[in-house]
C-alpha cells in the first residue's frame, strides 16, 4: 500500500484560513469514510484532531474542519494562531484492517 | 486518564531483533471497543502504520513489513509488544504505541520511543 498523497507544506497568516488535501485511491480513501487527522508539534506525539472525516474530539477547536469527495480528504483551518503552526497527517482505513497514513503536511503560520 | 508508555532498548544492531512493550494504564487493554497498534516515524520523515492487536491476540501488520513484525499482547500486565526483525539502519525510527478504535482511528498515543539502528 501506497502512502497517501499530501502536500509538503502550506502557510498562511494569522487568521486567515487554509485547506490541506490528501488523495487516496479507491481502495482506501475513495472507499471509506474514515478518514483521520493528527496535528504534531515537533518533539510530540500527534494529536487526533479529526476522526470519520468529519467529527472532532472533545476539546478540539472547532476552527479545524474536515471533508472529503472521491479519493481526496482535506482538512481546513480557519482563523490561523500561531499554535497551529505543526505537521499534519491524514490516515485512512485500507482495508484487510490495514491503514495508511499520508505523507504529513508542515504547516507554517507566517 | 488513559496513559500509554513504550519501553525497551535504547539501541538495537543490524541484524538483531528489535522489542518494545507498550504498557496501557488508566484504562484495561481488554476493552471491547479497541484494538492497540504500533506506529513508527524515521527522523524528519512521517508515520508508517506498523500493525495492530486485539486483546484476544488477533492482529494485523502492514504488508510492507510483513514477515518482520510480531505483535503480542498480555492482558494480565496490560500491555502489548512489538518485536521487528532483521533490522536495518532503515528502521531508525521513534515507535509509537496508541489506541486504534474499532471505528478506525488513533486516539491515545505513548510518547514515542527513538530506537537507533546502529553497530
Amino acid at each position: 500500500q501506497s502512502a497517501l498523497t499530501q502536500p509538503a507544506s502550506v502557510s498562511g497568516s494569522p487568521g486567515q484560513s487554509i485547506t490541506i488535501s490528501c488523495t487516496g485511491t479507491s481502495s482506501d480513501l475513495g472507499s471509506y469514510n474514515v478518514v483521520s487527522w493528527y496535528q504534531q508539534h515537533p518533539g510530540k506525539a500527534p494529536k487526533l484532531i479529526i476522526y470519520e472525516g468529519t467529527k472532532r474530539p472533545s476539546g478540539v477547536s472547532n476552527r479545524f474542519s474536515g471533508s472529503k469527495s472521491g479519493n481526496t480528504a482535506s482538512l481546513t483551518i480557519y482563523g490561523l494562531l500561531a499554535e497551529d503552526e505543526a505537521d499534519y497527517y491524514c490516515c485512512s482505513y485500507a482495508g484487510n484492517r490495514n491503514f495508511v497514513f499520508g505523507g504529513g503536511t508542515k504547516l507554517t503560520v507566517l | 486518564q488513559l496513559q500509554l508508555q513504550e519501553s525497551g532498548p535504547g539501541l538495537v544492531k543490524p541484524s538483531e531483533t528489535l522489542s518494545l512493550t507498550c504498557t496501557v494504564s488508566g484504562g484495561s487493554i481488554t476493552t471491547s471497543s479497541y484494538f492497540w497498534g504500533w506506529i513508527r516515524q524515521p527522523p524528519g520523515k512521517g508515520l508508517e502504520w506498523i500493525g495492530s492487536i486485539y486483546y484476544s491476540g488477533s492482529t494485523s501488520y502492514n504488508p510492507s513489513l510483513k514477515g518482520r513484525v510480531t505483535i503480542s499482547v498480555d492482558t494480565s500486565k496490560n500491555q502489548f509488544s512489538l518485536k521487528l526483525s532483521s533490522v536495518t539502519a532503515a528502521d531508525t525510527a521513534v515507535f509509537y504505541c496508541a489506541r486504534q478504535s474499532t471505528r478506525d482511528f488513533f486516539d491515545f498515543w505513548g510518547q514515542g520511543t527513538l530506537v537507533p539502528v546502529s553497530s
